[in-house]
C-alpha cells in the first residue's frame, strides 16, 4: 500500500530551469494538495484539488502550475526556477473533514 | 482570515514528564477543525490527533491529548509521559469550514526530550 508517492525526493535546478514534481495516490481521495516548507514558516498552502479538473490557488501559488487530470496524479510544475524556490515540497490528500496523508517530501535546490 | 499561532519555537521536557505545546487560531467560521501534525528529523509529517469544532469532548489518541478552549480559542496539544521518540518538530493546523481538506499550518514548535 504506496499512499502518497512523491517524485524526485531530490533535485537541483539552475535558475530559469524547469520541472515537474510528481504526486501519485493510491488512496482514492478527491482532495489533493502541495505545500512547501520553509525555516521558520511552516508549512504553507501552493494549489490544491478537490476533484479531476479543478484546481484552486492557495497561500503561495506564484511560480507554481497544477493540473489534475485524473484522481491519482497531481503534478507541480515549476516553469521557470528561482532560488526563492528552494524548499521541501510535500504533497497531501484526504477525505473532506479528515486528516491529510503526506508524502514524504521532496528536497528542492534552485542554485 | 484564518490564523494559526504557535508562540513557542522550542519547549524541553524530561523523559516520563507531560508537556503542553501551544497553539491558538483566529476564525471567523463556526465549523472549523484543528489537527496536530509531528514531524521527526526524518521529514515526514504524522497525524496526531484532531478536535472539531462542535466537539464537546476534548480530543484524546493514546499519550496524546488536545486541551480545546473555544471560548479563548486555543487548541494545546498535551503529551503524556514523554519518551526520547516523541523529540521533533509539532505544527498545529486548522481547516475552516465543514467540507475541505484545506490546512493553514502554524510555524511549529520543535520538542526536545531529554532523559
Amino acid at each position: 500500500n504506496a499512499g502518497v508517492t512523491q517524485t524526485p525526493k531530490f533535485q537541483v535546478l539552475k535558475t530559469g530551469q524547469s520541472m515537474t514534481l510528481q504526486c501519485a495516490q493510491d488512496m482514492n481521495h478527491e482532495y489533493m494538495s502541495w505545500y512547501r516548507q520553509d525555516p521558520g514558516m511552516g508549512l504553507r498552502l501552493i494549489h490544491y484539488s478537490v476533484g479531476a479538473g479543478i484546481t484552486d490557488q492557495g497561500e503561495v501559488p506564484n511560480g507554481y502550475n497544477v493540473s489534475r487530470s485524473t484522481t491519482e496524479d497531481f503534478p507541480l510544475r515549476l516553469l521557470s526556477a528561482a532560488p526563492s524556490q528552494t524548499s521541501v515540497y510535500f504533497c497531501a490528500t484526504g477525505r473532506a473533514t479528515g486528516e491529510l496523508f503526506f508524502g514524504e517530501g521532496s528536497r528542492l535546490t534552485v542554485l | 482570515a484564518q490564523k494559526i499561532t504557535q508562540t513557542q519555537p522550542g519547549m524541553f521536557v524530561q523523559e516520563k514528564e507531560a508537556v503542553t505545546l501551544d497553539c491558538t487560531y483566529d476564525t471567523s467560521d463556526p465549523s472549523y477543525g484543528l489537527f496536530w501534525y509531528k514531524q521527526p528529523s526524518s521529514g515526514e509529517m504524522i497525524f496526531l490527533i484532531y478536535q472539531g469544532s462542535y466537539d464537546q469532548q476534548n480530543a484524546t489518541e493514546g499519550r496524546y491529548s488536545l486541551n480545546f478552549q473555544k471560548a479563548r480559542k486555543s487548541a494545546n496539544l498535551v503529551i503524556s509521559a514523554s519518551q526520547l521518540g516523541d523529540s521533533a518538530m509539532y505544527f498545529c493546523a486548522m481547516r475552516e469550514g465543514p467540507s475541505t481538506d484545506k490546512l493553514i499550518f502554524g510555524t511549529g514548535t520543535r520538542l526536545q526530550v531529554f532523559p
